[in-house]
C-alpha cells in the first residue's frame, strides 16, 4: 500500500533563517505531488505541484521555493524567512485525476 | 480561473442531519471531493463524486451534485461529536487534472 511521510512535524524558526521541509510517498511511482498551506484560521492553498522529476508548477509568487530531486521526493525549502511564512503545510499525492491523499502536516512557526 | 467556495461555519444539534454546501466555478471538473481534517491533523479523504453522477450515498454521508448550478454538498446524517472538524470541498479541472483546488473549509461544531 502507498504511504505518505513528511518531517519534521514541527518547527519553530527565527526569522531570517532557512527552511527546509521533506516529503516521500513510498509504494508508487511517478505520483503528482503537492504543497499545501493552510494558514491559522483559513483553508488550503496550493504552493507547488509536480508531475515529474525536475517538473514545478509555482501557484503562488512567494520566498519559498521546491524541488523534486527523487521521483518520490518533494522538497520545499526558503532562504529567509519571513513572519508570514507561518503556518500547517501538508504534502500530498496522487496518481493523474485519482484522489489525492495528505501528509500529517508539518506545523512551522516563525518568529 | 477555477475556483471553490463555501461557507466557513456550520452549527447543528446532535443527532440532526449537517448540510454542507459548497460551489465552483469549473464545469468541466472531473472529479469532486469532501475531505474531513480533525484538529491539528492531516486532511482525510471522506467521499469523491465523478462529474458524471448526481448523488452517491456512503452509510452517514450523502453527495449531491448539481452541474447546472455548480453545486456540491455533503450531507451527515445523524451528526454525532466525533463529526466535529473542517470539511474540505475539491475539485479536479479538467483543464488541469494534476491539479487539485480545494475550498476554505467549512467548520462543523456540535451543540448537545
Amino acid at each position: 500500500s502507498q504511504t505518505i511521510h513528511q518531517w519534521p512535524a514541527t518547527l519553530v524558526q527565527p526569522v531570517g533563517s532557512p527552511l527546509s521541509l521533506e516529503c516521500t510517498v513510498e509504494g508508487t511511482s511517478n505520483p503528482n505531488l503537492y504543497w499545501y498551506r493552510q494558514a491559522a484560521g483559513r483553508g488550503l492553498q496550493l504552493l507547488f505541484y509536480s508531475v515529474g522529476i525536475g517538473q514545478i508548477s509555482s501557484e503562488v509568487p512567494q520566498n519559498l521555493s521546491a524541488s523534486r530531486p527523487q521521483d518520490r521526493q518533494f522538497i520545499l525549502s526558503s532562504k529567509k524567512l519571513l513572519l508570514s511564512d507561518s503556518g500547517f503545510y501538508l504534502c500530498a499525492w496522487n496518481r493523474g485525476e485519482n484522489t489525492i491523499y495528505f501528509g500529517e502536516g508539518s506545523w512551522l512557526t516563525v518568529v | 480561473g477555477e475556483d471553490v467556495e463555501q461557507s466557513l461555519f456550520l452549527s447543528v444539534r446532535e443527532g440532526d442531519s449537517s448540510v454542507i454546501n459548497c460551489t465552483y466555478t469549473d464545469s468541466s471538473s472531473t472529479y469532486l471531493y469532501w475531505y474531513k481534517q480533525e484538529p491539528g491533523a492531516g486532511l482525510q479523504l471522506l467521499t469523491y463524486i465523478f462529474s458524471n453522477m448526481d448523488m452517491k450515498q456512503d452509510q452517514r454521508l450523502t453527495v449531491l451534485l448539481n452541474k447546472k448550478d455548480k453545486h456540491l454538498s455533503l450531507r451527515i446524517a445523524d451528526t454525532q461529536t466525533g463529526d466535529s472538524a473542517i470539511y474540505f470541498c475539491a475539485e479536479a479541472p479538467y483543464s488541469s487534472a494534476s491539479k487539485i483546488i480545494f475550498g476554505s473549509g467549512t467548520r462543523l461544531s456540535i451543540r448537545p
